[in-house]
């Protein structure tokens, strides 16, 4: 089975501070993704990498960052955190072909105060 | 550009009672079509996929889903609804063209509740 594990599940930062949040997937696959899910709005994807040292930006890339210096892991950073970054943060990772599904880990609850 | 539409953010059925969750995609070429679950504070966990095999997919949990390329459809069922199937549902596609391979676009997802 696919195991996508991401470092935290609830993380409490404050305002302006840097924060990294990790992602290891352990079966090779190319592609991973990072995803913000708020209440109302779904799924919304931040950034995304297709490959190592890749990456591309998704729907909302503002104020967020990532890096992928080995395939396995995909990191999301928020530069200088802000309120309204709250939210749920999802990582997902996809062998890269049309038909193959995403795999997601439990998820990290970010709370900026 | 493709686009997944759920239809009903929330649904509540009873305890035995049929699940219908709705998914409508628009794409002008037969797309991969997946369904998600989401339980409360965890991630999605895949429920089944289509890919051109069979038109009528199972999937985990007792869950199906057919798909209707005249009605542009891939609806989730159950027969019967347990209380433990009360979640968030997602509907996704692979557009099969364009763009990233394995990039997936959501349905903004419906939330089941399950009376007893």
């Amino acid at each position: 089975d696919v195991k996508v594990t991401q470092s935290s599940r609830y993380l409490v930062k404050r305002t302006g501070e840097k924060v990294f949040l990790e992602c290891v997937q352990d079966m090779d696959h190319e592609n991973m993704f990072w995803y913000r899910q708020d209440p109302g709005l779904g799924l919304r994807l931040i950034y995304f990498s297709y490959d190592v040292k890749m990456k591309e930006k998704g729907d909302i890339p503002e104020g967020y960052s990532v890096s992928r210096e080995k395939k396995e892991r995909f990191s999301l950073i928020l530069e200088s955190a802000s309120t309204n970054q709250t939210s749920m943060y999802l990582c997902a990772s996809s062998r890269g072909l049309w038909d193959q599904p995403q795999h997601f880990g439990d998820g990290t609850r970010l709370s900026i105060l | 550009a493709q686009s997944v539409t759920q239809l009903g953010s929330h649904v509540s059925v009873s305890e035995g009672a049929l699940v219908l969750l709705r998914c409508n995609y628009s794409s002008s070429v037969p797309p991969y079509l997946f369904w998600y679950v989401q339980y409360p504070n965890q991630g999605l966990q895949l429920l089944l996929k289509y890919t051109s095999a069979a038109t009528l997919v199972k999937g985990i949990n007792g869950f199906e889903a057919e798909f209707k390329k005249s009605e542009t459809s891939f609806h989730l069922t159950k027969p019967s609804a347990h209380m433990s199937d009360a979640a968030e549902y997602f509907c996704a596609v692979s557009p099969n063209y364009g763009g990233s391979q394995g990039n997936l676009i959501f349905g903004k997802g419906t939330k089941l509740s399950v009376k007893p």
